[in-house]
Parts: C-alpha cells; sequence; structure tokens
C-alpha cells in the first residue's frame, strides 16, 4: 500500500527560527515524484517544493529545502527564517511515475508565533 | 491567471439530501482531479478526469456520488444522497502535465 506518515500533527516556533516537518513513505516502487504542499488558513493549497525520486541532490526553494533519504523512505522539509505568512497546514504528499493520483499524508498544522 | 475555483465554498446540508459541488479548472488544463479530505484524515483521491472522459475512479466512495465534466472544462460532483460520513473538505485540481497540479480552495461539506 502507499501511504505517507507525518508524526507532528501540530508544531509552533518563533519568527525567524528554523523548523523541521517530519515525513516518511511507503511504496514499493522505485520511480516517483516526492512534494510539499502548503495550506494558509482559508487559502488554496499550494505547492512549496518538489523533488524526483532518482535525483540525489536535494531540493531548494529559497528558505524551503528537504532532507532526501531515499533507502529510509524519509522526505523532510527544512524551513529557514520562519515568518508569520508561514503559517499553514502541510501536506507531505507522492506521486507515482506510473499514475496520476497524489497520495497525501495527515498534515502538519504549524504555526509561526510573533 | 486565474486559479482553479470551487462553488460553493461552504455547504450544509442534512442526511438524505443532494448537494452538487463544482470545479472550474485552469484554462486549458486538460486534467482535472477530486479529492476529498475527511476531518482529522489524509486527502484521498476520488478521480481524474482527462477532458471529458473519466480516466480514473478508482477513489469514488460509492455510487452515491457523480462527476461528470461537461465539454471538458468544469466538473460537478453530486452527492445523492448525502451521509453523514461525507461530511469534509473537497477539492478540485488541474494540471497540463500530471505532475503539478494546481489545487483549488476546496468546499466545505456539513452533512447534518
Amino acid at each position: 500500500a502507499q501511504t505517507v506518515t507525518q508524526s507532528q500533527p501540530e508544531m509552533s516556533v518563533q519568527e525567524a527560527e528554523t523548523v523541521t516537518l517530519s515525513c516518511t513513505y511507503d511504496t514499493s516502487e522505485s520511480n516517483y515524484y516526492l512534494f510539499w504542499y502548503k495550506q494558509p488558513p482559508s487559502r488554496q493549497m499550494i505547492l512549496v517544493i518538489r523533488q524526483e525520486a532518482y535525483k540525489q541532490q536535494n531540493a531548494t526553494e529559497n528558505r524551503f529545502s528537504v532532507n532526501f533519504q531515499k533507502a529510509a523512505k524519509s522526505f523532510s522539509l527544512k524551513i529557514s527564517d520562519s515568518q508569520l505568512g508561514d503559517t499553514a497546514m502541510y501536506f507531505c504528499a507522492f506521486i507515482l511515475y506510473r499514475d496520476d493520483k497524489i497520495i497525501f499524508g495527515k498534515g502538519t498544522r504549524l504555526h509561526i508565533l510573533p | 491567471e486565474a486559479g482553479v475555483t470551487q462553488f460553493p465554498s461552504h455547504s450544509v446540508i442534512e442526511k438524505g439530501q443532494t448537494v452538487t459541488l463544482r470545479c472550474d479548472p485552469i484554462s486549458g488544463h486538460d486534467n482535472l482531479y477530486w479529492y476529498r479530505r475527511v476531518m482529522g484524515k489524509e486527502i484521498k483521491f476520488l478521480l481524474h478526469f482527462v477532458k471529458e472522459s473519466k480516466q480514473d475512479e478508482s477513489g469514488m466512495p460509492n455510487n452515491r456520488f457523480l462527476a461528470e465534466r461537461t465539454g471538458g472544462t468544469y466538473s460537478t460532483l453530486k452527492v445523492q444522497p448525502a451521509e453523514l460520513e461525507d461530511s469534509g473538505v473537497y477539492f478540485c485540481a488541474s494540471s497540463q502535465d500530471r505532475l503539478v497540479q494546481y489545487f483549488g480552495p476546496g468546499t466545505r461539506l456539513t452533512v447534518l
């Protein structure tokens, strides 16, 4: 079965701090893409960062970076210099190359405190 | 460019009633997806359209759910009759290349 586990239902950090959100996933397949999506309160879900499973180099997007450990099936998200606008629900997810459906975790609600 | 829009944003209905959710994808996107998040659970795939054709409807819970995509443009998801367990947030997404799916804000459905 294809699953995603986010072990932290909720987190709070002070503005400007660095925070890491955990994610592990399970699939027997080798070819897939991994994602982190962000859904701010009452707003649309947007893609934060994407990682191709065959690439060893960790993806980065400005203050957002991932730590991808394929053997361990781990895909954590690090947010540096956190800002109030980072307050949101964060979903870890993946999609198989051969498929079209995204498999999501339950999400981590992140609060950035002033 | 307008994003994915969904209507209504919130719907409250009684058990046994019918509700129709609408999704307008980004113009030109052939792929349209429906997902659902039940409170406290993962977001789950429901189905996938390519233009007006159902490509994959393996996630549809049962035959009380009917999805259509008229002329390959907007899509509707009808629940008839609604049950308590149908409550949740229904997301629509569209994509050009399937890897990057753009999500709408969701419709929160409450069945009383």
